[in-house]
């Protein structure tokens, strides 16, 4: 068990829906990271959190969206969803010191339908 | 930016014996860390070993050790006494240093790890 909790784990969806992931970090951890793995690719990084400011975006999408809250959860909205966003979105969290090591989550997996 | 690249697809080995994977890296960074991921079936991300650039000592995690090349930007996984639980794709990343907000982890493309009995 890493310590970073997703919701929900499976999620099955319909095209053009919104849904909503949500991570709670480690215990103590400021950054929160989202990744998205598709069937066929590897694991592209979207965004990242730091108590609660955004400090880096990767490949997002403008339909998806995240924040971090006061608490440091954070949760990822993807909206206007189409068959292609089907994935394991990754949430991962860490904490600078701690051998600059990122700890993931067991993933929301999406299916758009 | 930084790319991370891992040139074997697949590999399998037969329990108990030796395997290597390759990854190489390109920065022009002078201090980062890089990491090896385990992702078994269940798809769960999993950290193997972790080895920071400025150490010359190469990091060892049990059965699992690195070969750190800084100067050839080189960093291999060596799976020794091979499981059957070693079975999982394995993908080698790369992070910058120092690690405050706004640095990430890079991924290289994953080595799929068939381990036979």
């Amino acid at each position: 068990d890493s310590g970073v909790t997703q919701t929900p784990k499976h999620l099955i969806t319909a095209t053009g829906q919104r849904v909503t992931l949500r991570c709670s970090p480690r215990s103590g951890d400021l950054s929160v990271y989202w990744y998205q793995q598709s069937l066929d690719q590897g694991l592209q990084f979207l965004i990242q959190y730091y108590n609660g400011e955004e400090r880096a975006k990767g490949n997002i999408l403008e339909r998806f969206s995240a924040q971090q809250f006061p608490d440091l959860h954070s949760e990822l909205n993807l909206s206007s969803l189409e068959l292609g966003d089907s994935a394991l979105y990754f949430c991962a969290s860490s904490v600078v010191g701690n051998g600059n090591t990122i700890y993931f989550g067991e993933g929301s997996w999406l299916t758009v339908v | 930016a930084q790319t991370v690249t891992q040139s074997q697809p697949e590999m399998s080995v037969q329990e108990a014996e030796t395997v290597t994977l390759s990854c190489t890296y390109d920065t022009s960074e002078n201090n980062y860390y890089l990491f090896w991921y385990k992702q078994p079936p269940s798809r769960q991300m999993i950290l193997v070993i972790r080895q920071e650039a400025y150490k010359q000592q190469n990091a060892t995690e049990n059965r699992f050790s690195v070969n750190f090349q800084k100067a050839a930007k080189s960093f291999s996984l060596k799976i020794s006494d091979s499981q059957l639980g070693d079975t999982a794709m394995y993908f080698c990343a790369f992070m910058k240093h120092p690690v405050a907000a706004g640095n990430k982890l890079t991924f290289g493309g994953g080595t799929r790890v068939l381990v036979k009995p």
